[in-house]
């Protein structure tokens, strides 16, 4: 059974460096034909994605994002990471991992419980 | 980039009875790389149905898509009180997925 959790901090001040981590348990994060992403909901708002990294350790990023964002694999550990720089109270929300595969048209079939974070000093 | 909108905003209904959400894009998209997700307060969104019209593993046949180009559709032919939640659409296209802000299906 394919899982993944998010860990990282849940307040962070304006101005800083978010890192977080998305851990993945039964499938390996090599598998090429998986596409890993990160994925947001602000506080009573829809799903916004942040971008995704291939198991090559090719990015793509989310045009409103993508000066801000870095995505990286650690495929010892079968983790991925979401870094965001700069951070504003507008990016409060729900941090959630999801992968995503060919086979369902490259729709998310599964998602980490999600992360609430916190901007704020 | 495309942009989905969905209608209406929120839906009120009563159990048993059908509900159809609207999901359109601002140009034509593949239906293979439409999806349907439902979410409810607390939980990971679930894949509802994936390539327009195919049902995801775990969902009951009372849940059914369909559409094309520019207009899809999602049906839930009758409300069971399990079914009360935020329902998305989403588009993947070159490396890039988008969502619809959601449909809130809400009891009457």
């Amino acid at each position: 059974q394919v899982q993944l959790q998010e860990s990282g901090p849940g307040l962070v001040k304006p101005s800083q460096t978010l890192s977080l981590t998305c851990t993945v348990t039964g499938a390996s994060i090599n598998n090429g034909g998986h596409y890993w992403s990160w994925i947001r909901q602000h506080p009573g708002k829809g799903l916004e994605w942040i971008g995704f990294i291939y198991y090559s350790g090719n990015t793509y990023y989310s045009p409103s994002l993508k000066s801000r964002v870095t995505m990286s694999l650690d495929t010892s550990k079968n983790q991925f990471t979401l870094t965001l720089t700069s951070l504003t109270v507008a990016d409060t929300a729900v941090y959630s991992c999801a992968r995503s595969v060919s086979f369902f048209g490259n729709a998310f079939d599964i998602w980490g419980q999600g992360k609430m974070v916190t901007v704020s000093s | 980039e495309i942009v989905l909108t969905q209608s209406p905003g929120t839906l009120s209904l009563s159990p048993g009875e059908r509900a159809t959400l609207s999901c359109r894009a601002s140009q034509n998209m593949n239906y293979a790389y439409l999806a349907w997700y439902q979410h409810k307060p607390g939980q990971a969104p679930r894949l509802l149905v994936y390539g327009a019209s195919n049902t995801a593993t775990g969902f009951p046949d009372r849940f059914s898509g369909s559409g094309s180009g520019t207009d899809f559709t999602l049906t839930i032919s009758r409300l069971e009180p399990e079914d009360f939640a935020v329902y998305y659409c989403q588009y993947y296209d070159n490396s890039h997925w988008t969502f619809g802000q959601g449909t809130k299906v809400e009891v009457k």
